[in-house]
């Protein structure tokens, strides 16, 4: 079993459903990320977050420690939120290092 | 700010030969990470470094080497290239470990023929 689990693997959505994914973990962690990336490969930190939910525009994250659970919302979706997103686990070592789940990719159609 | 750069953004190497993959950051970030992405797996840390002069092994460190002379540039040398280490590869840094976020740099995808 993966230390981070992700679902749903895909998802394809009309233009302004509300979306969720989801991410487990299995180990004790200092933190954890959401990460989006582009159709072009790059990658940038939506969220980092420890405790919980955190807001940016239409973006929500939230994540309960107890249950080693993770969400990340989208309101009102939009064809440009078109990407692969990432949750990452921050472990509790000097580095600080994550591991990564597999992503989950997302389609929203006009 | 330039952010994180890596050059070059595509190459193909032939079984055998060796490449360094560069990476530079300008934000004074002391930890700098190298990750490997595979299709269908997450991003697999390869080498990291708390600092200049420090680094250290990741998950899968196996035909790759890395240096840390300076706080901006952390290389990744390939020796004797093999099909396997086809992947996309992916520069990060951040300031601190733990509360700061992750910056990644555009990624370099390596064909081995």
């Amino acid at each position: 079993k993966n230390e981070v689990e992700q679902s749903p693997q895909n998802l394809t959505a009309q233009e302004g459903e509300f979306i969720t994914i989801n991410c487990s973990y299995s180990v004790g962690i200092s933190a954890l990320h959401w990460l989006q990336q582009h159709p072009g490969g790059g990658i940038v930190s939506l969220f980092m977050l420890s405790s919980g939910k955190k807001k940016h525009g239409r973006l929500i994250a939230t994540i309960n420690i107890q249950e080693k659970h993770s969400s990340l919302h989208i309101t009102a979706s939009h064809p440009r939120d078109s990407a692969v997103y990432i949750c990452a686990v921050q472990n509790t070592g000097t580095a600080s290092k994550l591991t990564f789940g597999t992503g989950t990719r997302l389609q929203v159609t006009l | 700010n330039a952010g994180v750069t890596q050059t070059p953004k595509f190459r193909i190497l032939k079984i055998g030969q060796s490449m360094t993959l560069q990476c530079t950051q300008d934000m004074n970030h002391n930890y700098m990470y190298w990750y490997r992405q595979d299709p269908g797996m997450g991003l697999k840390l390869i080498y990291y470094s708390v600092g200049a002069g420090i680094t250290d092994k990741g998950e899968v460190p196996n035909g790759y080497n890395v240096s840390r002379s300076t706080t901006e540039d952390f290389p990744l040398r390939l020796e004797l290239a093999a099909p396997s280490q086809t992947s996309v590869y992916f520069c990060a840094s951040r300031y601190t470990a733990l509360g700061d976020e992750q910056f990644f740099g555009p990624g370099t995808r390596l064909t081995v023929l």
